[in-house]
């Protein structure tokens, strides 16, 4: 098992710029998260999803978008990129019957200049 | 709404000597504690849980916290220090048991080990 896998691991993008973060995992999770990590605020959920066809907003959704066709993957969405989103991103799986033990990838550190 | 706070941004001790790592939490219903760690340039893990079954819980690597309802409290602690300790320190809390677990992170503890 690979895990959760997130793609890619350093990104630095320009203001107004789009990109999509990729988030991967094979332990078959139903329920799938995104949060950002920047220094002294701990992590902050941004989207989340419970199931292929359904997400939902977290605490800090602005700027961001989700969708999950299949239960392996899903990918965060950056449509214009600002300053603000500089951040370490983590994604997170958990089982239906284990949704206490959440799974975090690598993450992924990304630049906005 | 639920929060952490967890006390002191670094903790500096010695090998071998008692790591505690403390962290308080603001919840109106019966909370689930975690304690999580993140080694340098990594994910975050599952150092140990309290979901209400018994107030000491063990973890992973030799640490433990115990839950205590009269101080809202969850602190952390390992008996001796080991230098492969050295990591950030995440409480997060959630409103389980059922269904997706919403985490609120507390704003993490750097720990430091010298020899």
């Amino acid at each position: 098992n690979a895990g959760v896998t997130q793609t890619p691991k350093f990104q630095v993008l320009k203001t107004g710029q789009s990109m999509t973060l990729q988030c991967a995992q094979d332990m078959n999770h139903e329920y799938m998260s995104w949060y950002r990590q920047d220094p002294g605020m701990g992590l902050r959920l941004i989207h989340y999803s419970v199931g292929a066809g359904i997400t939902d907003q977290g605490e800090v959704p602005n700027g961001y978008n989700v969708s999950r066709s299949t239960t392996e993957d899903f990918p965060l969405r950056l449509l214009s990129a600002a300053p603000s989103q500089t951040s370490v991103y983590f994604c997170a799986s958990s089982s239906l019957d284990r949704g206490d033990e959440q799974f975090f990838g690598p993450g992924t550190r990304l630049t906005v200049l | 709404a639920q929060s952490v706070t967890q006390l002191g941004s670094h903790v500096s001790v010695s090998e071998g000597a008692l790591v505690l790592l403390r962290c308080n939490y603001s919840s109106s219903v019966p909370p689930y504690l975690f304690w999580y760690v993140q080694y340098p340039n990594q994910g975050l893990q599952l150092l140990l849980k309290y979901t209400s079954a018994a107030t000491l819980v063990k973890g992973i690597n030799g640490f433990e916290a115990e839950f205590k309802k009269s101080e809202t409290s969850f602190h952390l602690t390992k008996p001796s220090a080991h230098m492969s300790d050295a990591a950030e320190y995440f409480c997060a809390v959630s409103d389980g048991p059922t269904g997706f677990q919403k985490l609120v992170f507390g704003t993490g503890t750097r720990l430091l080990v010298s020899p």
